[in-house]
């Protein structure tokens, strides 16, 4: 039973360049939910989503970010024009439903590098 | 300070002693969860305790939570050297839904 999968893991793209992170949740999972981690510190909400709706986008940046999660396919987290400070590693976590007390699962995480 | 602070921020044990590290925070909870993270990796789940608890086991780990205090230990007993790794809470305040917020983490180093 494959846990949360995220591709690529590793992403080298040059300043202005676009960057295609996708997600596959758990099996069963509808819930699906990305974070960024700097070098040396916790994780950071960005976006919540279900099948075809966002619930929460209140830690994703006002431009450039947009996150989907389609009713067939992986969720997909975009950034456009990339800079150097979104080097970042993002991971993306599902759980079953959204309700309190639900376990949350992580992502081996992609690891975006801006040269 | 944001809502799920580690303390200590660094932690270096010999193989077999105890790891203790805490973690505060500032507002109600439905539950609070911790996580592993080694070099490079992913999160790993290891515990998730509700607010209406207050210990939790799972094999060599021990956690507590103190609603009235705000605060939750991790006890790692006779630690490992695969132990070595960063150990992060992650609070789902109670109007935050199921939006995780994590603190910067306790870096544990067991020494063999």
């Amino acid at each position: 039973n494959a846990g949360v999968m995220q591709n690529p893991r590793h992403l080298v793209r040059r300043r202005g360049q676009e960057a295609r992170l996708r997600c596959s949740p758990m099996k069963g999972h509808s819930h699906v939910y990305w974070y960024r981690q700097l070098p040396e510190e916790g994780l950071k909400f960005m976006v919540y989503l279900q099948k075809e709706n966002i619930i929460d986008e209140s830690g994703m940046p006002k431009e450039r970010f947009s996150a989907e999660f389609p009713k067939e396919g992986p969720s997909i987290l975009r950034i456009q024009q990339v800079v150097r400070g979104d080097s970042a590693a993002y991971f993306c976590a599902s759980s079953a439903t959204g309700g309190e007390g639900n376990t949350i699962y992580f992502g081996e995480g992609s690891w975006l590098t801006v040269v | 300070s944001q809502q799920g602070e580690e303390d200590p921020q660094a932690l270096s044990i010999q193989e077999g002693e105890n790891a203790t590290m805490n973690c505060s925070y500032k507002t109600s909870i439905n539950n609070l969860q911790w996580y592993r993270q080694n070099s490079g990796r992913g999160l790993v789940h290891l515990i998730l305790i509700r607010s209406n608890e207050r210990e939790k086991h799972s094999g060599r780990l021990r956690v507590t939570l103190d609603t009235s205090k705000k605060s939750s230990s991790l006890l790692i007993t006779a630690s490992r050297a695969a132990d070595t790794a960063s150990y992060f809470c992650a609070t789902a305040p109670k109007a935050a839904g199921n939006k995780l917020t994590f603190g910067g983490g306790t870096r544990v180093l067991v020494k063999p």
